[in-house]
């Protein structure tokens, strides 16, 4: 069973500063890793999907590395914003299990002003 | 376009009672899923399907069944809601089971 670890689970930092969102999982046979933020009381909106056979992935100030051998990801915000403030989520999408992704409990950001 | 969208917002119900939370997606995408989000558990799959006609349990699929009759709809039914169901419920969709998932707004039941 894939096991999803998000740390930390809780985040405060001043705004401008640039940081460093921590995912790991058990199961190194996966299609992709895509991260997600949440706002409260919202739905999920994808921030970036990052392939098996891809290292990184760039989307503006944000940056996903994978290490799949190692069942690490990591999500680099830049320069952070008020607007940042969400809870971050990575969801690992298995080769042997249809497709289901398994998803950690989230990292908490506030950045503030 | 309107992505992936969910009916209704809200809802409270009774124990007992039944209903369907409806989802539609307007992408063509052949993967669909329905969540549900509670404190402390993070997101667990219900149930899945791969396309239209076929669908498969995920992590906790008692106390709700899916049918998905064509491409667009997933609608996810409660046979006798109980207050462990309350919670919020995602429906997210995907183009094959290795795309991008979308997610829609969710609904927050509610079940006394």
């Amino acid at each position: 069973k894939q096991e999803v670890t998000q740390i930390p689970a809780a985040l405060s930092v001043p705004e401008g500063e640039n940081l460093v969102l921590n995912c790991s999982f058990t199961d190194s046979a996966i299609y992709n890793l895509q991260w997600f933020r949440q706002d409260p009381g919202k739905g999920l909106t994808s921030l970036l999907l990052i392939q098996s056979s891809q290292r990184e992935q760039t989307s503006g100030r944000l940056n996903a590395s994978l290490d799949k051998s190692s069942g690490r990801s990591t999500l680099y915000i830049a320069a952070s914003q008020p607007g940042d403030s969400a809870t971050y989520l990575c969801a690992p999408r298995r080769v042997t299990n249809a497709g289901k992704s398994t998803f950690g409990d989230g990292t908490t950001l506030t950045v503030k002003p | 376009n309107a992505g992936v969208t969910q009916t209704p917002k809200f809802q409270v119900l009774k124990t007992g009672q039944s209903m369907t939370l409806q989802c539609a997606q307007d992408m063509n995408h052949e993967y669909m899923s329905w969540y549900r989000q509670d404190p402390g558990m993070g997101l667990r799959l219900i149930h899945y399907s791969v396309g239209a006609g076929i669908t498969d349990q995920g992590e906790v699929p008692n106390g709700y069944n899916v049918s998905r009759s064509t491409t667009e709809d997933f609608p996810l039914r409660l046979l006798s809601a109980a207050p462990s169901q309350t919670s919020v419920y995602f429906c997210a969709s995907s183009y094959t089971g290795t795309d991008e998932q979308f997610f829609g707004p969710g609904t927050r039941l509610t079940v006394l």
